[in-house]
Order: C-alpha cells, then structure tokens, then sequence
C-alpha cells in the first residue's frame, strides 16, 4: 500500500506571493491533518479534515487554509507569504477521526520564502 | 492545553549502546506516538502506545498512562537511529489536535 504523498517536495517563493500544497493520504484513509516544522516553534498543528470538513484548527492566522476532496486528498493554502512561514510542511493521514489511531506521516515539503 | 516535554534533548551514543528517551505529559491522553525524523525531514511511526508496553526489533516502548510519561528504549544503537526523536500525544479534553513534544536529537557514532 502506498505511503503519504506529498507534492511538490520543495518551492520557494517570494514575500506576497500565494502557494498551494497537496498531500494524498493512504488509500481508505479519510482523516488528513496538517503540520508546520521550524526550527524555531517546533512541530506545530495546523488543522485535521475528516469526510471533506474541516475539524479543527490551529493557531494560525487566516493566511492558512486547506480544504479536502471527496477522494480524501487534501490542499493546503498559504496567502500573502511571510518570511516566517519558510518551513517544512508534514501532512499525516489515518483512518479516523479525533487522533485516536496511528498517524502516518509523508514526506514534507520544504516551503522557501525570499 | 497539555504540556509535552521530552529528556534528554540531545544525546551522543557509540555505537552498540543503549539509551532512553523520556516523554512526560501533563494530562490524560487517549493518544501517544513515538516518531523518528530522518535526516530528510520524514517523520517515521515508530509506536502508537497510549498505554502499555510494545516491542518491535531492538525497539521497545512503555506508556504509564496513570504516571502521564512513556519511555522509548532503544537497544544495540546503530548509526542509522541518529536523528530527531519526537512524542506527540492527543488529550482527552482535545479537538482533535496532536501535540508534539520539542524532540530528543540522538547521534550515534560509529
């Protein structure tokens, strides 16, 4: 069975700009949730998606949003880019809601803001 | 929210050593999981184990969820196991967050 996807594995933008994420779960898997790595804060929640609604959210200012497909894909969205938010962004999926499973993480991407 | 912190925040191993790794947290949980970050950046599922003790290779796990700490063994080090060690739990009061503890960075030299 094939792992957490997540696309693309590195970008770099500029300040202003807007960037779009992608993660694709494991197959049956219908909880995606959304992390942001720094050296600085750590591993940080940003939200959880279960059956295409958003469940919970981190704080994070409205810059960041993410919706999920009815596939169980999810985006996540970064508007007006800070240099702050050069990160690494983790997508983990399983398969129920609320963290009381096994959370499988991908690979990250590796967001630049310049 | 719950407090997560992980002991010792760094640790340097020769090779064939043996150590834990010390998770506390400050409320129930209904989730803990032990990861291990790769040089790379991903985050590797080691054990899911709100409670009890699990074993896998030279890898063991024990959650004292009435204590609120778990510990992760790890036998025989080998380089490879160098990396970020991270805790992250759910509580029983959440919504749906999981919360990650700051890391142990272990180096194993040959």
């Amino acid at each position: 069975k094939a792992g957490v996807t997540q696309t693309p594995r590195y970008l770099i933008k500029t300040r202003g700009q807007q960037v779009t994420l992608s993660c694709s779960p494991i197959s049956g898997h219908r909880s995606v949730s959304w992390y942001q790595q720094t050296p600085g804060q750590g591993l940080q929640f940003l939200f959880e998606y279960f059956s295409e609604t958003q469940r919970n959210k981190g704080n994070f200012p409205g810059r960041f949003s993410g919706r999920q497909f009815s596939n169980s894909r999810s985006e996540m969205n970064v508007s007006t880019l800070e240099l702050g938010d050069s990160a690494l962004y983790l997508c983990a999926s399983s398969l129920s809601l609320g963290f009381t499973d096994t959370q499988y993480f991908g690979p990250g991407t590796r967001l630049t803001v310049l | 929210g719950i407090q997560v912190e992980q002991s010792p925040p760094d640790l340097i191993l020769q090779e064939g050593a043996n150590s834990t790794l010390r998770c506390n947290f400050s409320d129930s949980v209904n989730n803990l999981q032990w990861f291990h970050q790769n040089p790379w950046g991903q985050l590797i599922n080691l054990f899911y184990i709100p409670s009890g003790t699990k074993q896998n290779g030279r890898l063991s796990a024990t959650t004292v969820a009435t204590e609120r700490y778990s510990l992760l063994y790890i036998s025989s080090s080998q380089t490879t196991d160098s990396g970020v060690y991270f805790c992250a739990v759910s509580w029983m009061d959440s919504s749906y967050k999981l919360i990650f503890g700051s890391g142990t960075r272990l180096l194993v030299r040959p």
